[in-house]
């Protein structure tokens, strides 16, 4: 089945630096990784995905890169804010009716 | 449009009981999938519902069972519980059809302490 690694487990930047988090899978049947952010307390709420078919998708602040050959994708945020901490999630799946495997979390704080 | 709701939010339990936990899925969806979040872990898959069969399961024994109901809504029921089922119970709930991604909502979770 699908393994999902994610790291750094933790992550202090200060307010206004970028932040990247990073994630590989070993199934190559992925086709669809989405990252979650998971406030203190609160569900985990989809914040950007990818597909297979591309390898950069930006949205805002928030961009996700993929290399399909490694098997690695990572979640860039630029420009970060205070409210940007939380703890996020990537994730993976062959999609369809298979199901949907995630990381372990990186707990993101952002330094005022 | 309603998005997922869960039930009870908070339950305290004792080893050896047993627990229901009770799901609603956003309108328009049609799979319901269960996931186990310890503390400080991710959600671990333990198994989704579509057209009211168990369709995929993690690696949860066979006391973890669940049901979906003809309007989507889904039960997870957990039978001789001990103290590591202490977690928060996700429910999340998308729409399968064709080839597509598998694209989940979250409801806010059932925290479960077991003593």
């Amino acid at each position: 089945g699908e393994n999902v690694e994610q790291h750094p487990s933790t992550l202090s930047v200060q307010e206004g630096d970028s932040a990247v988090i990073k994630c590989t899978y070993s199934d190559s049947a992925s086709n669809y990784f989405p990252w979650y952010k998971q406030e203190l307390g609160k569900r985990p709420q989809l914040i950007i995905d990818i597909r297979s078919n591309v390898g950069e998708k930006k949205d805002q602040r928030i961009a996700v890169t993929l290399n399909k050959t490694a098997k690695h994708f990572s979640l860039h945020i630029t420009e970060t804010q205070p409210e940007d901490s939380a703890v996020y999630f990537c994730a993976a799946t062959p999609g369809g009716y298979q199901k949907v495997t995630f990381g372990i979390g990186t707990k993101l704080q952002v330094i005022p | 449009e309603t998005g997922v709701t869960q039930s009870p939010t908070h339950l305290i339990k004792t080893r050896g009981q047993q627990v229901t936990l009770r799901c609603s899925s956003q309108s328009g969806h049609n799979t319901v999938s269960w996931y186990q979040q310890a503390l400080g872990q991710g959600p671990q898959f333990i198994f989704q519902y579509y057209r009211e069969e168990e369709n995929g399961r993690g690696n949860f024994p066979p006391r973890f069972s669940g049901l979906q109901f003809p309007n989507y809504s889904s039960e997870l029921n957990v039978n001789a519980l001990e103290l590591d089922d202490s977690a928060l119970y996700l429910c999340a709930s998308s729409f399968i059809g064709g080839a597509g991604a598998n694209v989940l909502t979250f409801g806010a979770g059932s925290r479960l302490t077991v003593l």
